[in-house]
């Protein structure tokens, strides 16, 4: 149980362009999904924490703008990437954690690898 | 927030050895900690988790230590397989609001 699925596995775009990234609880219902940000041999960075049906909380020096959050329904949340630079590739995995879950351990995803061109 | 971004230090051990991993955690106020193993190109996996109000928790083959006195949790893997070779990161919680990361370890299993 408690898996969690990302769509696209990797990624390619040119510079410019809007990418959109799901995430998805398969088996639970997710009242709360986390996105992070990770890079070659570096620890997960945690962007932003994403509730069901309410804004994003993003982490401080997140751009808001530029990483959309969207978490419509209790197993799912996107994030879109919008004018992507090659600076924004990076390996993005999501988070769910279980709607009160005690302890609040969080699942995640297999991950996105985002390369811009 | 709580997370940093230095690269990863690494740990070689010979296959059947024991392991030992170690992670700092910054804020006092964590009450919740978990174990992830994070293979290369894949999401972080679960491995164990404490509460602040434990010291010690033990699962298959791992053992997870935690003093809350000097900040500090360690992994313990007992005969290390090389399927054990992976990025192990520990992360911290304060119940309730998010998970912050470690810096990570490397660990290779030597066979």
């Amino acid at each position: 149980g408690a898996v969690v699925s990302q769509h696209p596995s990797r990624v390619i775009c040119k510079s410019g362009t809007s990418v959109k990234i799901e995430c998805r609880s398969l088996d639970f219902q997710a009242t709360t999904m986390f996105w992070y940000r990770q890079f070659p041999k570096q620890s997960l960075m945690l962007m932003a924490t994403s509730n069901e049906g309410s804004k994003a909380t993003y982490e401080q020096g997140v751009e808001k703008d530029k990483f959309l959050i969207n978490h419509a329904s209790l197993t799912l949340s996107t994030l879109t990437v919008t004018s992507a630079h090659p600076e924004d590739s990076s390996f993005y995995i999501c988070s769910a954690r279980l709607a009160g879950g005690k302890p609040p351990t969080q699942y995640f995803g297999p991950g996105t690898r985002l390369t811009v061109l | 927030g709580e997370n940093v971004g230095l690269h990863l230090p690494t740990l070689s051990v010979q296959e059947g050895d024991n392991s030992i991993i170690n992670c700092a955690y910054s804020n006092s106020a964590s009450d919740y900690f978990i174990w992830y193993k994070q293979e290369s190109g894949k999401g972080p996996q679960f491995i164990i988790d404490i509460r602040s109000n434990m010291d010690k928790r033990q699962g298959q083959r791992v053992t997870v230590l935690l003093n809350k006195t000097v900040k500090h949790l360690s992994l313990q893997i007992a005969a290390t397989q090389p399927g054990d070779s992976a990025v192990y990161f520990c992360a911290e919680n304060i119940i309730g609001n998010q998970f912050y990361f470690g810096t990570g370890t490397s660990l290779t299993v030597i066979p």
